[in-house]
């Protein structure tokens, strides 16, 4: 399978533990995204990677998050002190063309803080 | 502000043809508009974008008139299959770069019935 994937694909842990996600895009893909949806609603921009640069973080991004993509191929997103409003499902998309509005999603973290 | 405003529900029947208008009054002169489909517990997965008047590809039609300030994806003889949410979206540039984010709204939920 070459497409997006993501793990874990669920999550539970428990307020105020760290967590981490990971996300191997699709392998010429040089642009990486992270969105957080919560039920009901659509998509939420977080941040955006152009090779390993970190290049847009959206004020959706608190402190406690942190993104990286070392070596510009997978991604991690990790938070800590994890909240209960951290509810939600993590989705990573990556696209390869400049000016484009495809992006190709992976199936997305869920993640349940209790 | 929202930039694009789409019903937030539509019911049809298997076989039926299912047009879903969206309005974007404030649209950018170099804004494409695109139309992305999500299931349950998947990715939201890109359908078709345009710029004006049609575009057609093997999932469906895209019509956009010549003021651009809204736009109809159509979806030809609908199965159960195609029950799912159905996301238009414009142009959301990324700082510093030729890319965009998606700027989601809640999307319009096609429920397809037997």
């Amino acid at each position: 399978d070459t497409g997006v994937s993501q793990n874990p694909r669920h999550k539970i842990t428990k307020r105020g533990q760290n967590v981490t996600f990971r996300c191997d895009p699709i392998s010429e893909h040089n642009r990486l995204y992270w969105y957080r949806q919560t039920l009901g609603q659509g998509p939420e921009f977080l941040t955006y990677f152009q090779n390993e640069a970190q290049l847009e973080k959206s004020r959706l991004l608190s402190d406690r998050f942190s993104a990286e993509r070392p070596k510009g191929s997978f991604s991690t997103l990790e938070i800590q002190r994890t909240e209960q409003g951290d509810s939600a499902m993590y989705l990573c998309a990556s696209s390869t063309t400049s000016g484009s509005y495809e992006q190709f999603f992976g199936p997305g973290t869920r993640l349940t803080v209790l | 502000l929202a930039k694009t405003t789409q019903p937030i529900s539509m019911d049809s029947y298997e076989g039926q043809e299912v047009n879903i208008t969206c309005s974007h009054n404030n649209i950018a002169t170099n804004d494409y508009i695109t139309w992305y489909q999500q299931f349950p517990s998947q990715g939201p997965r890109f359908i078709i974008q345009g710029y004006k008047t049609k575009v057609t590809n093997e999932v469906a039609s895209l019509f956009i008139p010549a003021d651009r300030k809204s736009s109809t994806l159509s979806l030809p003889r609908v199965s159960l299959s195609d029950t799912a949410v159905y996301y238009c979206l414009v142009g959301d540039p990324l700082f510093g770069s030729n890319d965009y984010k998606l700027s989601f709204g809640a999307g319009t939920t096609v429920t397809v019935r037997a």
